[in-house]
């Protein structure tokens, strides 16, 4: 029943090494997104895809990768890990923009990542 | 570029008055507006939204929001403050033309029995 879901919860790992984070929602939607939320909770997009294709890409560094292998997926590998990028990151899914309706976004419960 | 301001990190309030959590924006053209709480541990959930039409929007638990363009604002309120909506609210904004929701930097709603 869970719409967005995300694995793992909790991430604890060394500096330098390289972690993925995996999202799937099940609402059908067209459009996924990361966030990152940082320990004064204050939250950023980095990414978003719609239909696989990427539409937003902040600047973020390019240790960050996300990939969408469908669009129910959309999973972000970090590579060389430091310790800034420890933050709660959460995926959500939406319906496509269209012109003239918004639609909002459903969030997963969020990956807690430490970087030690 | 986009932006919300939360000008409150915390808001406190006791059980059964009613409670306002402020949120100002700035976005080109009208905008589309959001509320959000997150419960401890948890992700984001969707309260309400303005996209047109009348400017007060009623969502869920009770919360509503009130759209003022000339003020730029958006604040949630509830006439009754319960215990349980002790949480984090973020406000949200997006321009029409655009993908990218922008957030607000949150506030921490106590409501104390």
């Amino acid at each position: 029943d869970t719409a967005v879901s995300q694995t793992p919860k909790y991430l604890v790992t060394q500096m330098g090494n390289d972690k993925s984070i995996k999202c799937e929602q099940n609402l059908g939607h067209d459009t996924m997104y990361w966030y990152k939320q940082d320990s004064k909770k204050f939250l950023k997009i980095m990414f978003s895809y719609n239909n696989k294709e990427l539409i937003i890409n902040e600047t973020v560094p390019n240790r960050f990768s996300p990939k969408s292998p469908d669009k129910a997926h959309l999973n972000l590998h970090i590579n060389s890990l430091e310790l800034g990028d420890s933050a709660v990151y959460f995926c959500a899914s939406s319906r496509h923009r269209l012109a003239g309706v918004s639609h909002e976004q459903f969030f997963g419960p969020g990956t807690r990542l430490t970087v030690l | 570029a986009q932006s919300v301001a939360q000008p409150e990190d915390q808001v406190n309030v006791a059980e059964g008055n009613p409670l306002t959590v402020k949120c100002t924006y700035s976005v080109s053209g009208n905008p589309y507006l959001f509320w959000y709480v997150q419960y401890p541990n948890r992700g984001l959930q969707f309260l309400l939204k303005y996209i047109t039409g009348d400017n007060l929007v009623k969502g869920s638990y009770g919360f509503e929001a009130e759209f003022n363009k000339s003020q730029t604002s958006f604040h949630l309120k509830k006439p009754s403050a319960l215990v349980s909506d002790s949480a984090l609210y973020f406000c949200a904004v997006r321009d029409r033309a655009g993908n990218m929701l922008t957030f607000g930097g949150g506030t921490r709603l106590m409501v104390k029995p």
